[in-house]
């Protein structure tokens, strides 16, 4: 079946450690992003990608980094820098023509 | 700064009741508008995807309708059941890439 997988769904990291978060889709899609929630806010868009080896910050990517290396992969690096990681992590892909997202299950990442 | 508004926040609903709920956006720079549904401990589900004004669509006993000169949708259930409860974003875009989503209302229909 056709989908995005994002794993682990919980992922505990201790204080200064960096940690990634992966996302595969096998959609074909040529557009990645990941997103943060938390309490009471909406999904906030913390990188995004539109092709291969390009993407571009969104509103909060400051203590995050991302690669796209390869069409299905889209992994997002929470860094040291990150002062408050503990959310809930989306990732989703569209293709053109389609504007609407399909998104993976999540990841929950908290400090120990 | 897009800034989508949804309300309410969150909804409790009698099995069989019908509700809406609505999402305000600023009208300017207006490319399209997003719901989504989101279950819990699923991934959201995308539900509409409206760009013209009056527009009205579809899904079961689901439907938005669009408003883009004075910058709102409504999203409708009919007779409510327990398998409509989840949260339901709306989610608005000027044209680039980007999704700016409101906080949700949180549907909840009790049997």
């Amino acid at each position: 079946d056709g989908g995005i997988t994002q794993s682990p769904k919980y992922l505990f990291r201790k204080e200064g450690q960096n940690v990634t978060l992966s996302c595969e889709q096998n959609l074909n899609h040529d557009a990645m992003y990941w997103y943060r929630q938390d309490p009471g806010q909406g999904l906030r868009l913390i990188y995004y990608s539109q092709i291969v080896n390009d993407f571009q910050k969104g509103d909060i990517a400051e203590g995050y980094s991302v690669s796209r290396e390869k069409k299905e992969s889209f992994p997002l690096t929470v860094t040291s820098a990150q002062k408050n990681p503990t959310a809930f992590y989306l990732c989703a892909s569209s293709t053109q023509g389609d504007q609407a997202q399909h998104f993976g299950d999540g990841t929950r990442l908290s400090i120990l | 700064i897009l800034n989508v508004e949804q309300s309410p926040q969150s909804l409790h609903v009698q099995e069989g009741d019908s509700t809406n709920f609505t999402c305000s956006f600023p009208s300017s720079n207006f490319y399209a508008l997003h719901w989504y549904r989101w279950e819990t401990a699923k991934s959201p589900e995308a539900l509409f995807v409206m760009t013209l004004n009056g527009d009205e669509k579809k899904k079961g006993r689901i439907s938005a309708t669009l408003n883009t000169k004075e910058g709102y949708s409504y999203l409708y259930i009919k007779g409510s059941q327990p398998e409509d409860s989840a949260t339901y974003l709306c989610a608005l875009t000027d044209g680039s890439d980007k999704l700016i989503f409101g906080t949700g209302t949180r549907l909840q229909v009790f049997p």
